[in-house]
């Protein structure tokens, strides 16, 4: 019983466009939401998180959007650069913060010079 | 970068057999999580341990078992090794807010 989804494996998007990468999620007790990256032969990295008091969180090139009632949240990065070619995680928490992090399957991004 | 560090890099085990995992966070964080990354799956959480306690744990059986030093250094331990536990193990120090990765270990079970 997967809680995290993510539907999409992989994706492409050509160098200085928006990607755009989805999640959704089952459990309605998630609270906290995080997205990660990873490159081959490195653990995960932490890129953006959001509350569930929030619908939208912004960092330079990333943004995440929260849509708590379709239970779907989405990480935008434009513009897109070849070096953010690696797999995202999309992952949910509880409320307090030794809740234990679920994460979805990935999505592979590759961006194309 | 935390420096989180893990050893070994890889492993190869025969089926029945006993592994053990270490991690060390230098950062100094005290809660040390454990996830289990089977190819082209997310981690998943295995447990938590805070202050040398296990504080939280995922859906797998009692194989699986760890330990937190004063430290704040973590092994996790897997008994009769089956196929199925081949996998990336990763170790992330910090609460869930700030939680950074190691490398991992990843564990080849013949």
């Amino acid at each position: 019983d997967q809680q995290v989804k993510q539907n999409s494996p992989s994706l492409s998007v050509q160098e200085g466009r928006i990607s755009i990468l989805n999640c959704d999620y089952t459990n309605s007790m998630f609270d906290y939401f995080l997205w990660y990256k990873k490159y081959p032969a490195e653990g995960p990295t932490f890129l953006i998180s959001i509350s569930s008091i929030k619908d939208k969180n912004e960092d330079g090139r990333f943004t995440v959007f929260l849509n708590k009632s379709a239970k779907h949240l989405s990480l935008h990065i434009v513009p897109s650069q070849p070096g953010d070619s690696a797999v995202y995680f999309c992952a949910a928490s509880g409320a307090t913060s030794y809740d234990k992090v679920i994460f979805g399957p990935g999505t592979s991004l590759s961006v194309i010079p | 970068d935390a420096g989180v560090t893990q050893s070994p890099t890889h492993l190869i085990k025969t089926r029945g057999q006993q592994v053990t995992l270490r991690c060390s966070p230098k950062s100094g964080h005290d809660t040390v999580s454990w996830y289990q990354q089977a190819l082209g799956q997310g981690p998943q959480f295995i447990f938590q341990y805070y202050e040398e306690e296990e504080r939280q744990r995922g859906n797998f059986p009692d194989r699986f078992s760890g330990h937190q030093f004063p430290n704040y250094s973590s092994e996790l331990n897997v008994n009769a090794l089956l196929l199925g536990d081949s996998a990336l193990y990763l170790c992330a120090a910090g609460p869930r807010d700030e939680q950074y990765f190691g490398p991992g270990t990843r564990l080849t079970v013949t």
